[in-house]
């Protein structure tokens, strides 16, 4: 079955960063993108961006322009998603997902905790 | 604030039927057939239930049904069962600019 597993829980100190990886199986890896959306603790999912996965195809959302770079590697069937100069309102629960064509979100990586505390 | 406006919060008794409205602008929700909804139990990652306005995934009941009119998407979940207690969240694509957005979300709460 289709199935994206996320690294596991980081803690980083304010202005550090942070690099999350989301291994896919199931599928032919480069016939869809991975979107990035994170969460924040007690509030709405938020969309960072997606990544082709050729690694051909980039876009990010304004927002996060600058500070983070979202990349794939088709030899591992891998995504990753960095997130530089790190905030505490950075902390947040952070998911992959496969995007489909129609911009649709499935399924969903478990979701990898990130910390921002000094 | 999120992009799309969805209610906090809605409820129903088991086996009756809701709808949880999704609504954002022509440059959204009105401008593409592009409109997913997500279902998030606590603690949970999210669950794709609608996508493309009304299609269902694999695995997903035809109790969820989807549909829009204008700048305005619908989820009608019926027949709610107790494990549909859940949030839901809405999705669409935006233009090449905003790529995508999300409701606020909808806390479903079955009586």
């Amino acid at each position: 079955q289709v199935q994206l597993v996320q690294s596991g829980a980081e803690v980083k100190k304010p202005g550090a960063s942070v690099k999350v990886s989301c291994k896919a199986s199931g599928y032919t890896f480069t016939s869809y993108g991975i979107s990035w959306v994170r969460q924040a603790p007690g509030q709405g999912l938020e969309w960072m961006g997606w990544i082709s996965g050729h690694n051909t195809d980039a876009n990010y959302a304004q927002k996060f322009q600058g500070r983070v770079t979202m990349t794939t590697d088709a030899s591992t069937s891998t995504a990753y998603m960095e997130l530089r100069s790190l905030r505490s309102d950075d902390t947040a629960i952070y998911y992959c997902a496969r995007r489909g064509g129609g911009y649709w979100l499935d399924p969903w990586g478990q979701g990898t905790l990130v910390t921002v505390s000094s | 604030q999120s992009a799309l406006t969805q209610p906090r919060s809605v409820s129903g008794s088991p086996g009756q039927s809701v709808t949880i409205s999704c609504t954002g602008t022509s440059s959204d929700v009105g401008g593409y057939y592009y409109v997913s909804w997500y279902q998030q139990h606590p603690g949970k990652a999210p669950k794709n239930m609608i996508y493309d306005v009304f299609k269902r995934p694999s695995g997903v009941p035809d109790r969820f049904s989807g549909s829009k009119s204008g700048n305005t998407a619908s989820l009608t979940i019926s027949g709610l069962q107790a494990d549909d207690e859940a949030e839901y969240y809405c999705c669409s694509y935006a233009g090449t600019y905003s790529n995508v957005v999300f409701g606020g979300g909808t806390r479903l709460t079955v009586l």
